[in-house]
């Protein structure tokens, strides 16, 4: 089963706009992490947040954690063209930490 | 970071045919690889643990005698697709993990994806 949900499931923006994706889980966790896939390819690892820290940038990303509501966010800031890809967030579970990965958000970002 | 080869990147085969994929870690020793499937527009999903010298641990309703996993060395690991049929026709994709912490990052191969004609 899913770890997580991510919300919107598709988002369209402009290009300059700010992008805003969120995710949540359901088991307590040591770290959230956030990937992109551009379409038919691999996994690109963006940033990894650990669960005693609440918020962390990365360039144009700005990724927070709640874990009292077991939420994160992930923010791209001036977005372009080439940000459109989909956006995954995922957490390791279990004593193996293999990676639960949520629904996915899809970006595109028009030019 | 670490480096996770995978190859083939695409393949097409036809039904009832087997189909090998290779991941390799290519500067660590990956005591735990994962093997995910991808269907179109879907999200990963796990399919398989293995550890090194070890049988693989599948995951509930994936097939072992048809998702055949060897992680016969500390650098390798290899999904066998037996008898492919076009519904596992899908995006493969391996992840590794090594002797570090595992509060860090998961380093992913490049995927395979995989048309059964």
């Amino acid at each position: 089963s899913q770890q997580g949900e991510e919300d919107p499931q598709a988002l369209s923006i402009q290009e300059g706009e700010n992008a805003t994706m969120n995710c949540s889980y359901k088991t307590s966790i040591n770290n959230l992490q956030w990937y992109r896939q551009n379409s038919g390819r691999g996994l690109v690892h963006l940033i990894l947040i650990r669960s005693n820290e609440r918020e962390k940038h990365s360039g144009r990303l700005r990724v927070t954690l709640d874990t009292s509501k077991k939420s994160s966010s992930l923010l791209i800031t001036a977005s372009r063209a080439a940000d459109t890809a989909s956006y995954f967030c995922a957490t390791p579970r279990g004593g193996n930490n293999d990676m639960r990965f949520g629904a996915g958000t899809r970006l595109t970002v028009k030019p | 970071g670490a480096v996770v080869s995978q190859h083939p990147s695409r393949v097409i085969c036809k039904s009832g045919t087997s189909v090998k994929i290779e991941c390799r870690s290519l500067d660590f020793q990956a005591t735990t690889m994962f093997w995910y499937r991808q269907f179109p527009k879907q999200s990963l999903m796990l399919m398989a643990t293995s550890n090194e010298g070890s049988k693989a641990t599948y995951e509930q309703g994936v097939e072992k005698d048809k998702f055949l996993i060897n992680h016969a060395s500390l650098t390798l690991s290899t999904l066998t697709v037996t008898s492919a049929h076009p519904e596992d026709s899908s995006f493969y994709i391996c992840s590794a993990r090594g002797f570090w912490s595992p509060n860090t990052e998961a380093f992913f191969g490049q995927g395979t994806r995989l048309t059964v004609v």
